[in-house]
């Protein structure tokens, strides 16, 4: 699976849009970027995924820049309880084998939502 | 309500006490793993199992246990626990196909002393 880097800390005001910013540089054709996020000691909550189109859901927007090599994560609308860690995974949607649903998580970044 | 749900939530023990922590999930998900994590470390893959009785190791298995009876649970033992199991476990599950959303368990945190 790709390496994916991202900034290990951000801040934001309440009511407005968090921009979370991922690299997977080395990212391949099959892989596709996902997003997850924890607060504080929960389990991880799937936020988003998507291979090369912008995606939207009730949660966020992911925007994946067109040579797929970095992807933004957009909150529309920051509020206290996003206040999180975000992950940003890169994987082969189906993987078999040994790979076949593992998730690897690397540190994240630490969103603050301000009042 | 979709969820996957484990016991105990909290667990403080000693050395060499056997443990088991159970995980169950009511989505009829084929695929279910254990992860565990630690500051610095991020979240580990400890086992996994595609269905039932269908299961294989993770990135950093040793010192546990597995088992698959039903496809509903999936616990988690630690036959001899040592200090260095410490951490927070997360139970997780997922159909078959693909991996797009991973349901999380809420986590125990357990403490061997």
């Amino acid at each position: 699976d790709a390496k994916t880097t991202q900034p290990p800390s951000m801040d934001c005001a309440e009511g407005r849009a968090a921009n979370l910013p991922c690299n997977h540089s080395t990212i391949s054709g099959n892989e596709y970027v996902y997003w997850y996020r924890q607060i504080h000691s929960q389990g991880p909550q799937y936020i988003i995924h998507g291979l090369k189109n912008n995606e939207t859901n009730e949660m966020a927007s992911l925007i994946i820049t067109e040579d797929r090599k970095s992807s933004t994560l957009i909150l529309p609308h920051a509020t206290l309880r996003d206040t999180a860690v975000y992950y940003c995974i890169v994987r082969v949607f189906n993987a078999g084998g040994t790979s076949y649903g593992k998730l690897t998580f690397g540190q994240g970044t630490i969103l603050t939502v301000h009042p | 309500e979709a969820q996957v749900t484990q016991n105990p939530r909290y667990l403080i023990t000693v050395t060499g006490k056997k443990l088991t922590v159970t995980c169950s999930q009511n989505m009829n998900h084929e695929y279910m793993s254990w992860y565990r994590q630690d500051p610095g470390l991020g979240l580990r893959q400890i086992y996994y199992s595609m269905n039932v009785e269908v299961t294989d190791k993770g990135d950093v298995p040793e010192g546990y246990k597995v088992s698959r009876k039903e496809k509903r649970n999936f616990p988690l033992i630690l036959e001899s626990p040592s200090p260095n199991q410490t951490s927070l476990y997360f139970c997780a599950s997922n159909k078959r196909e693909g991996v797009n959303e991973q349901f999380f368990g809420p986590g125990t945190r357990l403490t061997v002393l």
